[in-house]
């Protein structure tokens, strides 16, 4: 069992549509990232955090420790939106080596 | 730059060479990293500097595999031997860790990568 899985794998959704993405994790950790990668492997930090939520213009991103779970979401989907988001992990303070989910694949449909 | 920058972008081996994947972080950065991702999946961790020092070479999947960062900046990833099973993007990431008030800044900036095909 990998130590970050991620739901679902594959995401279809419509223009405007809201959009969930699932992450849980099995390890304690020290800080969850939210990261976009677009095709051509571009990766982008969109979230770093630690405890309750976080917001950036139409992404949400919320964390439940006692849970080892958290959410990333987007309001009012938009076909630019369409990318692999992926969540990750740090384990402790110490070593900041992220481990990462494998993906969830998101595209708007116009 | 401004940002994290690799290359080459893309490099093509025979299987049995050898090859030198270059990493040039943001400037400033002290933290650098270098992950694997296989086509279709997450990247994995290879190896961990500070400044100079390798702290975590836990993800190196062989001995084939070496990285070095001599000077505290750029990083290089080596890998001897190469073989089909190495064929992947290879992801170079910095952070500046702490800033000048002692915050953590342990946001990771990436690279686009390199593509390495193992032929």
């Amino acid at each position: 069992k990998n130590e970050v899985e991620q739901s679902p794998q594959n995401l279809t959704a419509q223009e405007g549509e809201f959009i969930t993405i699932n992450c849980s994790y099995s390890v304690g950790i020290s800080a969850l990232h939210w990261l976009q990668q677009h095709p051509g492997g571009g990766i982008v930090s969109l979230f770093m955090l630690s405890s309750g939520k976080k917001k950036h213009g139409r992404l949400i991103a919320t964390i439940n420790i006692q849970e080892k779970h958290s959410s990333l979401h987007i309001t009012a989907s938009h076909p630019r939106d369409s990318a692999v988001y992926i969540c990750a992990v740090r384990h402790n303070f110490g070593n900041e080596k992220l481990t990462f989910g494998t993906g969830t694949r998101l595209t708007i449909i116009p | 730059g401004a940002g994290v920058s690799q290359s080459p972008r893309y490099k093509v081996a025979k299987r049995g060479q050898d090859v030198a994947l270059r990493c040039d972080p943001i400037s400033g950065h002290v933290s650098l990293f270098w992950y694997q991702q296989a086509l279709g999946q997450g990247p994995e961790f290879l190896t961990y500097f500070q400044n100079e020092a390798q702290l975590d070479k836990s993800g190196l999947p062989s001995d084939r595999f070496f990285a070095e960062r001599p000077e505290g900046s750029v990083s290089t990833l080596k890998i001897q031997r190469t073989q089909q099973e190495d064929s992947a993007v290879y992801l170079c990431a910095s952070s500046l860790r702490w800033d000048r008030g002692g915050t953590a800044k342990n946001i990771q900036y990436f690279g686009a990568g390199t593509r390495l095909s193992v032929l």
